[in-house]
């Protein structure tokens, strides 16, 4: 079945920076790969997502990518705001089917 | 607010005891999911529901089973509680019952099995 790995575990970065959490997926059929943010006490909101057909798609500050050859898929933040303080998901899945595979998570603090 | 309703918070219950927790979805979204959250853990896909129908299944103990009821709201009972079940429990909805729709999340429940 799917495995996916996320990085860092943790993050810190300064508000302004640029942020990067890299995930890396097993199954080469999956298709679909969107990210979550947590905030906490809240459920996870998907905040970005693509798909196979596609290698890059940006929304103002964030931004992912993938590489299916190398069958990894990364989410950027451009200039970081103490909001985007959050934990991370990234998750692969197949657009045929129901099951979303999530990475553990990547906890992102971002100091004023 | 995402749409989705999940009841309750918080639940606190002793070893070998059943509990139920319940979900309304998003008005309009006839797929369910569930979802565990454990420590220091990502989610894990535990069961589908689409209108009615078990749809898929992922790592769902066989202590756990779930339904779907006609007006769509959706309950994961679990039962012989031990310690390690101990989680975040959260309720996804769709409209679809593929990832071609976005699925919403409630703010699940936290239990606490002591």
């Amino acid at each position: 079945g799917e495995n996916v790995e996320q990085h860092p575990s943790t993050l810190s970065v300064q508000e302004g920076d640029s942020a990067v959490i890299k995930c890396t997926y097993s199954d080469s059929a999956s298709n679909y790969f969107p990210w979550y943010k947590q905030e906490l006490g809240k459920g996870p909101q998907l905040i970005i997502d693509i798909r196979s057909n596609v290698g890059e798609k940006k929304d103002q500050r964030i931004a992912v990518t993938l590489n299916k050859t190398a069958k990894h898929f990364s989410l950027h933040i451009t200039e970081t705001q103490p909001e985007d303080s959050a934990v991370y998901f990234c998750a692969a899945g197949h657009t045929g089917f129901q099951k979303l595979v999530f990475g553990t998570g990547t906890r992102l603090l971002v100091s004023p | 607010d995402s749409g989705v309703t999940q009841t309750p918070k918080h639940l606190i219950t002793a070893t070998g005891q059943r509990v139920t927790l319940r979900c309304s979805p998003r008005s309009g979204d006839l797929s369910v999911y569930w979802y565990q959250q454990s420590l220091d853990q990502g989610l894990q896909f535990l069961i589908q529901y689409y209108n009615g129908e078990e749809r898929a299944k992922g790592n769902i103990l066989e202590r756990f089973s779930a339904q779907q009821f006609p007006d769509l709201h959706s309950e994961l009972n679990l039962s012989s509680l031990e310690l390690g079940d101990s989680a975040l429990y959260f309720c996804a909805s769709s409209l679809r019952q593929d990832l071609n729709t976005e699925a919403f999340f409630g703010q699940g429940t936290r239990l606490t099995v002591v």
